[in-house]
């Protein structure tokens, strides 16, 4: 079957960094998305993968090792702001999205 | 319109009743999608629509229905609801069907009681 795998909730300080990690198993794949979503809103796109190595841009990095189906979100000089759920999706042969259930990630000043 | 809109935002509705979501597009976007989000499960897609004229079906299609008569409109039909389709609903939107950067509608709760 396919299946997201990610950290249900995760604790950090302001001006730090987080990493969250996601593992993926799907039929097939086409790259891999990190969407943010904060609390009663809409998700909203934040980076795409789809070969293996670290995307920059900005203070938000995302990392894919397509060959261990593992992927990470690195966030570094965290804002209050930053306060919000992370979801990853992969994208299977028929270029669907399978979802995460998301992260949410708690920012404490 | 900018983006996606969704209507209505929220909605309290009688088990049995029928009930369209309406979902509109201003970008053009061929593709178009719908999603129900419920605590602590990922986003899971009840119906797409590669293109104006074309639907499939998503991973939890029963009891939905969606028509696509053209490019920019993308309705939600519950024919008859039920308690377990008490959720948040999102429309979204991409290019296309294949890179799929998906632009999210606000999302409209739905309470079926």
């Amino acid at each position: 079957g396919q299946n997201i795998d990610q950290p249900t909730e995760m604790t950090a300080t302001e001006g730090a960094i987080v990493q969250i990690n996601c593992t993926y198993q799907t039929s097939g794949f086409n790259g891999l998305f990190w969407y943010q979503q904060h609390a009663g809103e809409a998700p909203t796109f934040l980076s795409y993968n789809v070969l293996d190595g670290l995307e920059e841009k900005g203070r938000f990095s995302s990392f894919l090792s397509r060959s261990k189906g593992y992927s990470y979100l690195l966030l570094k000089e965290l804002q209050m702001k930053d306060s919000a759920s992370y979801l990853c999706a992969a994208q299977d042969s028929n270029y669907q999205l399978i979802w995460g259930a998301g992260t949410k990630l708690i920012i404490k000043p | 319109i900018a983006g996606i809109t969704q209507a209505p935002t929220s909605q309290i509705l009688a088990a049995g009743r029928r009930m369209t979501l309406r979902c509109t597009q201003d970008m053009r976007h061929n593709a178009m999608y719908w999603y129900r989000q419920d605590l602590g499960l990922g986003l899971r897609l009840i119906h797409y629509s590669n293109t104006a004229g074309t639907t499939g079906k998503g991973e939890v299609p029963d009891g939905y229905s969606v028509s696509r008569a053209n490019t920019d409109d993308f309705p939600l039909t519950l024919a008859s609801a039920v308690p377990s389709q008490t959720s948040v609903y999102f429309c979204a939107s991409s290019v296309d069907g294949t890179y799929n950067e998906q632009f999210f509608g606000p999302g409209t709760r739905l309470t079926v009681l």
